[in-house]
């Protein structure tokens, strides 16, 4: 069972826009950065966001993040078949002075 | 172009002692800012963190896993390693190293990961 929780799927259709969202504790999301990672089948994961909403050079605009209290949320607008992925939050937990995951979320694009 | 890459066996007995090595290319363990960490992920399943080595040195391991777990580098290889004791068949997964940038705790550079099945 992971600290963070994610939506098990999600799915929308091509141009759409999807949200993806996290939900964490105070001792988790509630005071550090958050995180996104990418996972393409049978690929290895790829950094999508960091510290909320800033995206790493390459990352199209797209891809956004937020963070609200114990919560955050990844949105992708105009969804295109290729950003069919496993989807990963993840934060520091200073309660556990640990790394931590999201369980992961599977977005289809119909 | 920053490139990480993870060695070790694929097929390790139950009990045995696993050893992964990531080897760092296009920067060097010594710059300032600069750690990796493991990750690995079961068959199906999702991403489990493992253990970070900052720039800093600091060590820290998943609290479930700490008992079983060490992480070191080698800085004249440009490479860290890592441990992990008393194996079993749920340790089966791809395991995977990164790079871990100053004083966050996000990964941006991720290694192909490698496949480790423990058998019984």
């Amino acid at each position: 069972q992971s600290v963070l929780t994610q939506p098990p799927s999600v799915s929308a259709a091509p141009g759409q826009k999807v949200t993806i969202s996290c939900s964490g504790s105070n001792s988790n999301i509630g005071r550090n950065f958050v995180f996104w990672y990418q996972q393409l089948p049978g690929l290895a994961p790829k950094f999508l966001i960091y510290d909320n909403e800033k995206r790493p050079s390459g990352i199209p605009d797209r891809f956004s993040g937020s963070k609200s209290g114990t919560s955050a949320t990844l949105a992708i607008t105009g969804l295109q078949t290729g950003d069919e992925a496993d989807y990963y939050c993840a934060t520091w937990d200073t309660s556990l002075g640990a790394v931590t995951f999201g369980g992961g979320t599977k977005l289809t694009v119909l | 172009q920053i490139t990480l890459k993870e060695s070790g066996p694929t097929l390790v007995k139950a009990t045995q002692t696993l050893t992964l090595t990531c080897t760092l290319s296009g920067i060097s363990l010594n710059t300032t800012g600069v750690g990796v960490g493991w990750i690995r992920q079961p068959p199906g399943k999702a991403l489990e963190w493992l253990t970070v080595l900052s720039w800093n040195d600091d060590k820290h391991y998943s609290p479930s896993l700490k008992s079983r777990l060490t992480i070191s580098k080698d800085t004249s290889k440009n490479r860290v390693v890592l441990t992990m004791t008393n194996l079993d068949p749920v340790d089966t997964a791809t395991y995977y190293c990164a790079r871990l940038w100053g004083k966050s705790y996000y990964f941006d550079y991720w290694g192909q990961g490698t496949l480790v099945t423990v058998s019984s």
